[in-house]
């Protein structure tokens, strides 16, 4: 079946410290791929997005994300980490071709990250 | 510009009865998607409104429905309400179809159901 797997539930690591959340997905093609945050009490807020191309894509608060068709993964990452980090991570996927699943994502059951001062 | 707001943020409902929320997208954006988040399923896609059309539909039962109005704000009901309902609902804008089309959240409603 088509889906997203993040699979780890809950990542402990040290201020300063480098960070890599693991996202696989099981699709025939290759998706579309997005990572969101979550904060408590707040929405998702969109960390970046693969869609072609460079397979190693940056996006906002120094996230960065590398896509590997081989593996069909696409990990994030951050080279070192700030305690506003800590939040839970969703890793999400369009499972439609040419990303047309009219809204639809595919989310993963999100990484609660815990950033240790 | 103002985010996706959705209202109430909070409600404590009786099991059998019904409840409509409510989310008004950023504007300009004219695509609206639902999706109910528990921890135990996490982020379900219920559906998506385009031009006062529903365009996807997720696998819901009937008693989860919504509809769009002409300025793109957009409602979902649940009738006949379980305890299973509980969840954060969560509604997203953006400004078209299709994922090339960021995809905005708002803040959520936190629906109990008792």
């Amino acid at each position: 079946a088509q889906s997203v797997t993040q699979p780890d539930i809950h990542i402990t690591v040290s201020e300063g410290a480098s960070l890599e959340l693991r996202c696989n997905y099981s699709y025939g093609a290759t998706p579309y791929l997005f990572w969101y945050v979550q904060s408590p009490g707040q929405g998702l807020q969109l960390l970046l997005k693969y869609f072609s191309g460079d397979t190693l894509v940056q996006g906002i608060k120094g996230f960065e994300a590398e896509f590997k068709r081989s593996q069909s993964s696409f990990n994030l990452r951050k080279p070192s980490v700030h305690w506003s980090d800590a939040a839970e991570y969703f890793c999400a996927a369009d499972l439609e071709a040419g990303g047309t699943s009219y809204g639809k994502l595919t989310f993963g059951q999100g990484t609660i990250l815990t950033v240790h001062p | 510009k103002a985010g996706v707001t959705q209202t109430p943020r909070y409600l404590i409902k009786t099991r059998g009865q019904q409840v409509t929320l409510s989310c008004s997208p950023i504007s300009g954006h004219r695509s609206v998607s639902w999706y109910q988040q528990t921890p135990g399923q996490g982020l379900q896609f219920l559906f998506e409104y385009f031009s006062e059309t529903q365009r996807n539909k997720g696998n819901f039962p009937g008693r989860f429905s919504g509809r769009q109005f002409s300025n793109s704000r957009s409602e979902m009901n649940v009738s006949t309400l379980e305890l299973g309902d509980s969840a954060l609902y969560l509604c997203a804008s953006s400004l078209g179809q299709g994922s090339f089309y960021e995809q905005y959240f708002g803040p959520g409603t936190r629906l109990t159901v008792t």
